[in-house]
């Protein structure tokens, strides 16, 4: 069965300091992408996606992921966080042409002022 | 433009109660979703519907959960009887509906359900 990894279960980061959250994804097929966030108190929102192409993609709010096929990876970055960008953050993997998705367990991130 | 509407945001029921939970989805949204979201974990798929069919059920506890989506419009997920298990967040999404599962899914704020 496939199933999406998120190793970093809790980060805790200064303003102004980089960021990458780990994703890592079990299937050898063809796959879309996510990564969400849920910011405290709000819902699940897209932070951004992949499907094809440019193995970087850029999302709102500065973040930025990549995808490595040979790692089965789709991590998160950030050059410089800030204070706003505490939330809970999920990986969310699509098997291509389904619409079955899996959702990582979540890494939730502090970040202190 | 309105978001994925959910009611109610809370609920308290003692185990064998009956508990429903609904959504209004996006409007022009004709693919909806039920997830459970257990404490500490990622939301997963209960079931999801295209318009009003339900085209995937597969991870529903059909014994005690029940839903259904009259009109393909608002839905509505059923737990009779709840369980202490059963105590979660239910969330609700709703797509487009490219058909290639690309969609961008928009989440309602979900009902965290407690059963004592």
């Amino acid at each position: 069965a496939q199933s999406v990894s998120q190793h970093n279960h809790h980060v805790i980061l200064s303003e102004a300091a980089s960021l990458e959250l780990g994703c890592n994804y079990s299937y050898g097929g063809t796959v879309n992408l996510f990564w969400y966030v849920q910011y405290p108190g709000q819902h699940l929102q897209l932070l951004l996606k992949y499907f094809s192409g440019d193995p970087l993609v850029k999302g709102i709010k500065g973040f930025e992921a990549e995808f490595i096929k040979s790692k089965f990876s789709f991590n998160l970055r950030k050059p410089s966080v800030q204070w706003s960008d505490t939330a809970e953050y999920f990986c969310a993997v699509n098997v291509a042409g389904t619409y079955k998705y899996i959702f990582g367990t979540g890494t939730r991130l502090k970040v202190l002022a | 433009e309105a978001g994925v509407v959910q009611s109610p945001r809370y609920k308290i029921i003692e185990k064998k109660q009956p508990v429903a939970f609904w959504c209004n989805p996006i409007s022009g949204h004709n693919t909806l979703y039920w997830y459970r979201q257990n404490l500490g974990q990622g939301p997963e798929l209960l079931i999801r519907y295209e318009n009003e069919e339900a085209v995937d059920d597969s991870q529903l506890p059909k014994d005690r959960f029940s839903a259904e989506r009259l009109k393909g419009v608002d839905s509505t997920l059923k737990i009779q009887p709840a369980e202490l298990g059963d105590s979660a967040v239910y969330l609700c999404a709703s797509s487009l509906s490219a058909g290639n599962g690309r969609d961008t899914q928009y989440f309602g704020p979900g009902t965290r359900l407690t059963v004592l």
